[in-house]
Formats: structure tokens, C-alpha cells, sequence
């Protein structure tokens, strides 16, 4: 099935600093998500984005999103170490079936 | 926490065995989605269930199946295990007004021998 990709595959960086992974899809969509997920456990639901919306804030986290180039940026501000996680991108890819289309994600580890 | 439990949490099998797996949802959603996600990757939608019947599948073959219960619980079945079947296997619930907008459980790692 198509899949999303996240960029990059893997980031580090230093607590305090701000991450930012980016999303690529195929396909239009009504709207795309990012989900969380620590040392595989289940998904956190971090924020939807719908595909009218240009930009979404929640807490440190900031999403946009560009329907013209198919692309999603997910930016953490002020990095905490409790953010390492793997991040991933989902969308409904805007088909009539209701399964949501993931990436590979992005491995993402603040050290202190 | 999202409210969505799995169960059981860790699972060894051998191949050619049968497995169910336990999925209960949030309370409030009415719609059931699983998804298989291998080590490394990112989740497949396996199926989504909604009104105890099957709303949608991805590319799975028909040894996997589902149920759902009228409480909205659900399970997931898989017959003759193979070793690729080896996976995580996370349930997501949803409402079906915002039926895309899913919530996930802890997933059941599961591993085939």
C-alpha cells in the first residue's frame, strides 16, 4: 500500500534545541496526523491537521501542512529528553475506505 | 492514556498455530481499526470494523479475521502462523463522525516461533 516517507530517518539532538521532521505523501487527502510512539508501544495521538488548514499549534508542538507539495513538517520547540520517541506521519490519503496510511516515521533522540 | 486496551500484551506461538487478540475500545467509539506493524516500519492497516461488520481491508490475506462485539470490543484472528506474522499488533478506535481521527492501545507483540 503507498506509504508516506518521513525526513529524516533518524535525528539527534541536544535538550532545549528545536526538532523538525518533515512528511512527504502520494496522493490529495482530507487530513493528516502525526502520532508518537515510545520503544515500540502503542501510538500517541499527537495532532490532525485537516487539508484546508495551513498550520496547527498544540503545546511545543507546531504542523504544517502544503497540499501543493504534498508535505507535512512536524516542529518540536525546547526538546525535552522524554520527547525520544519515534514520530510518524498518517494520512487517509482521501479515499472512501477508512484506513490511515503510514510512513516509516522518524527516530528522534534528545539527550541532556 | 487513550482508554483503548489490548490484550494480551507479549504472545508466543509456534508456526502453524492460531492466535486471537483482544482489543477494547474507547468509550464513546463505535469503529475498530488493526493495523500490523513490523520491527522497524511503520503500522499496516490490516481491517476496520464498524457496526460489527468489516468497514475496509488492506492487503492482508483471509487467514486474518476480526469480530466485533456489540460492546464495540474486537478481536483479531490469524490462522496458520507464519514467522513473518511476527509483529506488533496495535487496535485503534475510533467514532465514526471523526472516523479517521484514531486512538490507539499498547499493542500485542507477538511472536512466532
Amino acid at each position: 500500500s503507498q506509504q508516506g516517507e518521513e525526513d529524516p530517518q533518524a535525528l539527534s539532538i541536544q535538550e532545549g534545541e528545536n526538532a523538525t521532521m518533515n512528511c512527504s505523501y502520494k496522493t490529495s487527502i482530507n487530513n493528516l496526523q502525526w502520532y508518537r510512539q515510545n520503544s515500540g508501544r502503542g501510538l500517541v495521538h499527537l495532532i490532525l491537521i485537516r487539508s484546508n488548514e495551513r498550520e496547527k499549534h498544540s503545546g511545543r508542538l507546531r504542523v504544517t501542512l502544503d497540499t501543493s507539495k504534498k508535505s507535512s513538517s512536524l516542529l518540536i520547540t525546547a526538546s525535552r529528553a522524554a520527547d525520544t520517541a519515534s514520530y510518524f506521519c498518517a494520512t487517509d490519503e482521501n479515499q472512501a475506505g477508512t484506513a490511515l496510511i503510514f510512513g516509516k516515521g522518524t527516530t528522534l533522540s534528545v539527550s541532556s | 492514556e487513550t482508554g483503548v486496551t489490548q490484550s494480551p500484551t507479549h504472545l508466543i506461538k509456534t508456526r502453524g498455530q492460531q492466535v486471537t487478540l483482544r482489543c477494547s475500545s474507547q468509550s464513546g467509539h463505535n469503529t475498530v481499526s488493526w493495523y500490523q506493524q513490523a520491527l522497524g516500519q511503520g503500522p499496516q492497516f490490516i481491517f476496520q470494523y464498524y457496526r460489527e461488520e468489516e468497514n475496509g481491508r488492506g492487503n492482508f490475506p483471509p487467514r486474518f479475521s476480526g469480530l466485533q462485539f456489540p460492546n464495540y470490543s474486537s478481536e483479531l484472528n490469524v490462522n496458520a502462523l507464519e514467522l513473518d506474522d511476527s509483529a506488533l499488533y496495535l487496535c485503534a478506535s475510533s467514532h465514526r463522525t471523526s472516523i479517521h481521527e484514531q486512538f490507539f492501545g499498547p499493542g500485542t507483540r507477538l511472536t512466532v516461533l
